[in-house]
């Protein structure tokens, strides 16, 4: 079993809808939380962290939920241009500091 | 503004080859990893290293090796090319406790062998 999963998607959705993606970690360990955004062809940019109170970013929001071991993005107000690759990465303690990666969920915001 | 520089953005070289490619960063960062991308099958990390002259394997380090003389620097051998090494490869490097160690990528290398 994958250690961190994500739904590929990809979720269609027209301008100024809101999307959720939820990522799922099977390591207790895991110690830090990320959002990064991929556009095609493009390197990862880190989109925000994810804390455990919850945190937003202006349409962004992140949410941890260490219990079911989840954490959620919620964008509001889609724009054609968050149309991207998000990815999940949580960092698991070993020794070091090793980030782990979910394979990405594909969103298209369609006018 | 942390940056992440790679030595080149596209590379193509013939089986057998022996191929470097260089990763280099600008915030002072311990830690700093190597990764390949391919349709389908997401980031997956080659090697890392989180010290000077340290390394250590990733999920996926048969066919290549590492290099780390300075703390900026972080080197990736193929040390023979082959055909399956095809791919998108990105460097990245962390090293703020304090944001969780976030991790700083660079722009990649499109690494084509024919």
């Amino acid at each position: 079993r994958k250690e961190v999963e994500q739904d590929p998607g990809p979720f269609n959705v027209p301008e100024g809808a809101t999307v959720a993606f939820n990522c799922t970690y099977s390591n207790s360990a895991s110690q830090s939380f990320f959002w990064y955004r991929q556009d095609c062809r493009k390197e990862p940019k880190l989109l925000m962290s994810v804390y455990s109170s919850g945190n937003e970013d202006g349409r962004f929001t992140a949410q941890l939920n260490r219990a079911s071991q989840y954490i959620s993005l919620l964008i509001r107000d889609s724009k054609l241009s968050d149309s991207a690759t998000y990815l999940c990465v949580v960092n698991i303690w070993g020794g070091s500091y090793i980030p782990t990666f979910g394979r990405g969920t594909s969103l298209i915001v369609h006018p | 503004d942390v940056k992440v520089t790679q030595s080149s953005r596209y590379l193509v070289k013939r089986t057998g080859e022996k191929v470097f490619l260089e990763c280099v960063q600008d915030m002072d960062h311990e830690n700093m990893f190597w990764y390949r991308q391919d349709p389908g099958l997401g980031l997956r990390l080659i090697y890392f290293s989180y010290d000077v002259k340290m390394k250590e394997k990733g999920d996926i380090p048969e066919g290549y090796s590492v290099s780390r003389e300075k703390k900026e620097r972080f080197s990736l051998i193929l040390e023979s090319a082959s055909t399956n090494q095809t791919s998108m490869y990105l460097c990245a490097s962390s090293g703020d406790r304090d944001r969780g160690y976030e991790q700083y990528f660079g722009p990649g290398t499109r690494l084509t062998v024919t």
